[in-house]
């Protein structure tokens, strides 16, 4: 079974800070997603990286896919309240019937 | 807009009881999938469907069943709910060999 590791598990920040969310694995995946995750709703994709070394940016949020494929980073620069939730990296593999593996979830509260 | 819906956004059950969660999705998905998350495991995969009929054990299938019979509807199965079996259960959807998983609101699921 391929795992995937998130941290922190928990971020508690003031607005207006960078934070960094690292997703690590030992396996190599096809390509990887993040998702996020408000209270009561379920997860919904920011952004699937496919090549090694891959950077996208969404606003103020930036994704980078590792150079080897086994890990991800997700950056938000100038957080607000409204990045506050659960924010969850999934691993596709191509040669398993495109399955996601999940890793633990990092929440992350951004106080105004 | 797509729409993966749960029928029931919390349960209450007893121990022992048989319990249905029913998804349904609007968007001819062939794809469909159930998951549980519980604090800091993620999202774990319970069982998969990859058209009607069809029907694949995920990581954790002990204590559920699942049933597809139309192509719109994946029901799960929880043949005599334990306590154990309480957690928040997302069901997803998506195309054959798409790499999106559209999530569905969540059924918070507590056994009594």
């Amino acid at each position: 079974t391929q795992l995937l590791e998130q941290s922190p598990q928990f971020l508690s920040i003031q607005e207006g800070e960078n934070l960094t969310v690292y997703c690590n694995s030992s396996s190599v995946f096809s390509s990887l997603q993040w998702y996020r995750q408000e209270p009561g709703e379920g997860p919904v994709l920011l952004v699937t990286v496919v090549t090694g070394g891959e950077v996208k940016k969404l606003k103020r949020l930036t994704f980078q896919f590792g150079d080897a494929r086994k890990d991800s980073s997700l950056h938000i620069t100038a957080a607000q309240p409204g990045d506050t939730g659960l924010y969850l990296c999934a691993g596709l593999d191509n040669n398993a019937g495109n399955m996601l593996t999940f890793g633990g979830g990092t929440r992350l509260m951004v106080k105004p | 807009d797509v729409k993966v819906t749960q029928s029931s956004r919390y349960l209450v059950k007893r121990t022992g009881e048989k319990v249905f969660l029913e998804c349904v999705q609007d968007m001819d998905h062939e794809n469909m999938f159930w998951y549980r998350q519980d604090p800091g495991l993620g999202l774990r995969l319970i069982y998969f469907s990859y058209d009607v009929k069809m029907k694949e054990k995920g990581d954790i299938p002990e204590g559920y069943s699942v049933s597809r019979e139309k192509k719109e509807r994946f029901s799960l199965i929880l043949e005599s709910a334990s306590t154990n079996q309480t957690s928040m259960y997302l069901c997803a959807s998506r195309f054959q060999g798409g790499t999106e998983a559209f999530f569905g609101q969540g059924t918070r699921l507590t056994v009594v």
